[in-house]
């Protein structure tokens, strides 16, 4: 069966970075878009970014600025987030998602809670 | 950057009961729009994608219609395990950004 398992949670000093994983199962890794999405402390889903496996393509939503990268490691099928600069308001639980081409994102990982705190 | 706006951001409605959520995009996306379930402590679920288009294992109490700007999600009869926040995902264009979600609560 289709499994995304990411990595466990993270704490972090403001400033710094943070690299979360998400290790794929159960499907061909390069035939989908991995999405990242994020959901700080009562609040709503925020779109991150999202990368394709296949050719190694990126989008990144602009409010980031150029802190967030998304990266994949297709041997171990594998998609990784890294977000640096962290500020106290980047504490949220960070989730990776499937998307196949044409549809919407179908099976997401478990989330990582990253919280940023001095 | 397409905006997405939801209505209402909050509803209350008895177990039975027909509700609507309704999702504006700022521009044209054809039918490329998601909507998703999402309970606290759980992952965000995917109903309806391509607008109308059913995930496969989500009741058929659930339906979506709509194109362009204006979409509707509709519970046919709302049960206490529908209690959850509704979010609206356009994925025409990047930054696929998700509406600010709708909170349903049972009366």
């Amino acid at each position: 069966q289709v499994q995304l398992v990411q990595s466990g949670t993270e704490v972090k000093k403001p400033g710094a970075s943070v690299k979360v994983s998400c290790k794929t199962s159960g499907y061909s890794f390069t035939t989908y878009t991995i999405h990242w999405v994020r959901q700080a402390p009562g609040q709503g889903l925020e779109w991150m970014g999202w990368i394709n496996p296949g050719n190694g393509d990126t989008k990144y939503l602009q409010n980031f600025q150029g802190r967030v990268t998304i990266t994949t490691d297709t041997s171990a099928s594998t998609a990784y987030m890294e977000l640096s600069g962290l500020r106290f308001e980047d504490t949220a639980l960070y989730y990776c998602a499937r998307k196949p081409f044409g549809s919407a994102c179908d099976h997401w990982g478990q989330g990582t809670l990253v919280t940023v705190s001095s | 950057d397409i905006q997405m706006t939801q209505s209402p951001s909050s509803l209350s409605a008895s177990v039975g009961d027909r509700v609507t959520i309704t999702c504006r995009a700022s521009q044209g996306i054809s039918i490329h729009l998601a909507w998703y379930q999402h309970k606290p402590g759980k992952v965000p679920q995917l109903l309806i994608y391509g607008a109308s288009t059913l995930q496969s294992g989500v009741p058929s109490r659930f339906s979506g219609s709509g194109s362009g700007t204006d979409f509707t999600l509709a519970i046919s009869s709302l049960q206490p395990e529908d209690v959850a926040t509704y979010y609206c995902q356009n994925y025409h264009s990047a930054p696929d950004t998700f509406g600010p979600g709708t909170k349903v609560d049972i009366k």
